[in-house]
């Protein structure tokens, strides 16, 4: 166990439904990532918070947000879903959100969403 | 902006030495990671580098030049549970974010 919470685990939806995925971080961190990873590709950043900030955007789509709360954790919401947004979705913390020493990243498990 | 190449596919040998090049352009840097990848899994953290040179952890080691903006990872006694993706990423100087490459398909063969 990474101390990454991601929940579900696993979903299942149909096309232009929405859905909403769960990140808690890891105890004492700060700081959460969100990755889209499509069938063999690589990671693909969509967004940080920290401490229930935005701090950095990648590509993320309109049809795309998320949000961290002030107990840190952070959800992504999907809408509109498409087919083409079935992917491992992982959330991954770290301490720190800024210019800083060395602090790794700490990955969850993933959420794995099929568009049908 | 940033951008990371490494190789697509690699195979080696049970019990030999692979090296996975990365080379990288990047507007603001603050360390080189490589993660491990296994399909459907959830990356795991192998090492970090960020001044020239190598770090050795066991069987895995990892080399960086900032000049040349190259890195690669060097797996030695390869065993069959290596067979994994592994990715390389560099940090942003600004926000902490990392930015993958697509990652390198390793496959060991007995």
């Amino acid at each position: 166990d990474s101390g990454v919470t991601q929940t579900p685990k696993h979903l299942i939806t149909a096309t232009g439904q929405r859905v909403t995925l769960r990140c808690s971080p890891r105890s004492g961190d700060l700081s959460v990532y969100w990755y889209q990873q499509s069938l063999d590709q690589g990671l693909q950043f969509l967004i940080q918070y920290y401490n229930g900030e935005e701090r950095a955007k990648g590509n993320i789509l309109e049809r795309f947000s998320a949000q961290q709360f002030p107990d840190l954790h952070s959800e992504l919401n999907l809408s509109s879903l498409e087919l083409g947004d079935s992917a491992l979705y992982f959330c991954a913390s770290s301490p720190r959100g800024g210019v800083a020493p060395y602090y790794g990243y700490t990955f969850g498990s993933g959420t794995r969403l099929t568009v049908v | 902006g940033q951008n990371i190449d490494q190789p697509t596919e690699m195979t080696a040998t049970e019990g030999a030495i692979v090296q996975i090049n990365c080379t990288y352009q990047t507007s603001g840097f603050n360390g080189l990671f490589w993660y491990q990848q296994h399909a459907g899994e959830a990356p795991t953290f192998l090492s970090y580098n960020v001044l020239d040179g190598l770090e050795e952890k066991g069987r895995f080691s990892s080399f960086l030049s900032r000049s040349k903006g190259y890195s690669y990872l060097l797996l030695k006694e390869l065993q069959m549970k290596d067979s994994a993706s592994y990715l390389c990423a560099v940090r942003d100087y600004n926000t902490d974010k990392l930015i993958f490459g697509t990652g390198t398909r390793l496959q060991v063969f007995p």
